[in-house]
């Protein structure tokens, strides 16, 4: 079945250290977004790219960077310039046609040390 | 005050009640969306709505573009419906969601 992977499902971080949070999609669409949820706030955006090799910051990307090499794969790094990194991350995917919704991996927890 | 506004923020019902769900919001938009997040941390895409009204067995969302006001509704609430129900709005050609704080239920038996 196709549909997002994101890996792993809990991660524990040393401070000052960079860690890079994995998703991949076989659904072959084109857009793949990473978003941040704290308690009590709404999902906020940190990357999103639309196509292979380009992707744009979102609301709240300082302390991270992400690359598009391919198209299923949008590996998210949280550097150590992040000053908050502890957070639930979730990545998602759409097609760019406007009839389509977004499909949602089952988020990563990363917890900072 | 936020793009996006979901009310109640928590909601406890009785299985088999008809629950109601609100997201109001303040730009003009070009899909709503209604989200479901289980406790796992994972979320679900339920509905994308533009106008009218869409139903999925006993989940129905339905928008008002003019008041900018949509609503979920679940009709008979079983507790596996326990969840985060989240209103998210997409503006532009660029396809960003703006997303609400989203709204907890829980159905008890």
């Amino acid at each position: 079945d196709g549909g997002i992977t994101q890996s792993p499902k809990y991660l524990f971080r040393k401070e000052g250290q960079n860690v890079t949070l994995s998703c991949e999609q076989n659904l072959n669409h084109d857009a793949m977004y990473w978003y941040r949820q704290d308690p009590g706030q709404g999902l906020r955006l940190i990357y999103y790219s639309q196509i292979v090799n380009d992707f744009q910051k979102g609301d709240i990307a300082e302390g991270y960077s992400v690359s598009r090499e391919k198209k299923e794969s949008f590996p998210l790094t949280v550097t150590s310039a992040q000053k908050n990194p502890t957070a639930f991350y979730l990545c998602a995917s759409s097609i760019l046609d406007r009839r389509h919704g977004y499909t949602f991996g089952s988020g990563t927890r990363l917890t900072v040390v | 005050k936020n793009e996006v506004e979901q009310s109640p923020q928590n909601l406890t019902a009785q299985e088999g009640e008809f629950i109601t769900i609100n997201c109001s919001y303040s730009v003009g938009i070009s899909a709503l969306h209604w989200l479901q997040q289980h406790p796992g941390g994972g979320i679900v895409s339920l509905f994308m709505l533009s106008s009218g009204k869409k139903k999925h067995g006993r989940l129905i969302a339905t928008i008002n573009i003019q008041e900018k006001h949509s609503s979920l509704h679940i009709t008979a609430s079983h507790p596996r419906d326990s969840a985060v129900y989240i209103c998210a709005v997409g503006k532009g050609s660029n396809y960003k969601l703006t997303f609400g704080k989203g709204t907890l239920l829980t159905v008890n038996p």
